[in-house]
């Protein structure tokens, strides 16, 4: 069974400090994978997505950035926190192709003071 | 505007009722997903639908994708169904994103 983990749960981090926000995927070669922002009580909005290895695709512009240095792994990170980065932080993956079902990580909770 | 509109907004249910909830898609979407989002934040696939209709338990959905909508029937309303249901459908155009709706919050109460 596939299996999804994010670390860390919750961060309260200073504005202006660097942030590293992990996912894992164990149970499935080569997915898609996805992180998604959160705004509190706002929707889902992506925020990059990787088809494979070493390719990271951004999809809104928030001051962050991604990696996947392994096939299972996906980095989401900023060297300078904003406090408009607070919310909370889904990594999720689907199955490589077009349109297929994606599952989501339990999620980070970010908060920047 | 919004790709993937969800209505209502908000829905406030007794315990052992019924309501709708629906998804209307200004995008071509050949798949649509439900989700519930728990107070904690965790998003449960609910349903992954081509078109037509599924069941789960208590929790209908239907994908007509002539008409672009879908909707997510609750019978029977619990507690448990408290939470925030999300709608989401893939947009077309090179790269895989899926776009969700701004949610449903229900309140289910005794």
């Amino acid at each position: 069974a596939q299996t999804i983990h994010q670390w860390p749960v919750a961060e309260i981090k200073a504005v202006g400090s660097p942030l590293s926000l992990g996912c894992t995927i164990k149970g499935k070669s080569s997915p898609n994978l996805y992180w998604y922002w959160q705004a509190t009580g706002g929707t889902l909005q992506q925020l990059f997505y990787s088809i494979t290895v070493g390719q990271v695709e951004s999809v809104v512009q928030l001051n962050l950035s991604a990696s996947r240095p392994k096939d299972d792994q996906f980095i989401l990170s900023t060297e300078k926190l904003l406090l408009s980065h607070s919310g909370f932080y889904l990594c999720a993956w689907s199955l490589t192709g077009g349109d297929t079902e994606v599952f989501f990580g339990k999620g980070t909770r970010l908060t920047v003071v | 505007g919004d790709q993937v509109k969800q209505s209502p907004s908000a829905l406030s249910l007794q315990e052992g009722t019924n309501s709708a909830l629906r998804c209307n898609f200004s995008i071509a979407t050949t798949t649509v997903q439900w989700f519930l989002q728990n107070p904690r934040g965790s998003l449960m696939n609910l349903f992954y639908l081509v078109p037509g209709t599924k069941e789960n338990g208590r929790l209908k959905s239907t994908f007509n994708s002539k008409e672009s909508y879908s909707t997510l029937h609750i019978r029977d309303a619990q507690l448990e169904d408290s939470g925030t249901y999300f709608c989401a459908a893939p947009t077309s155009g090179g790269n895989y994103k899926p776009t969700f709706g701004k949610g449903t919050s229900l309140v289910v109460h005794p």
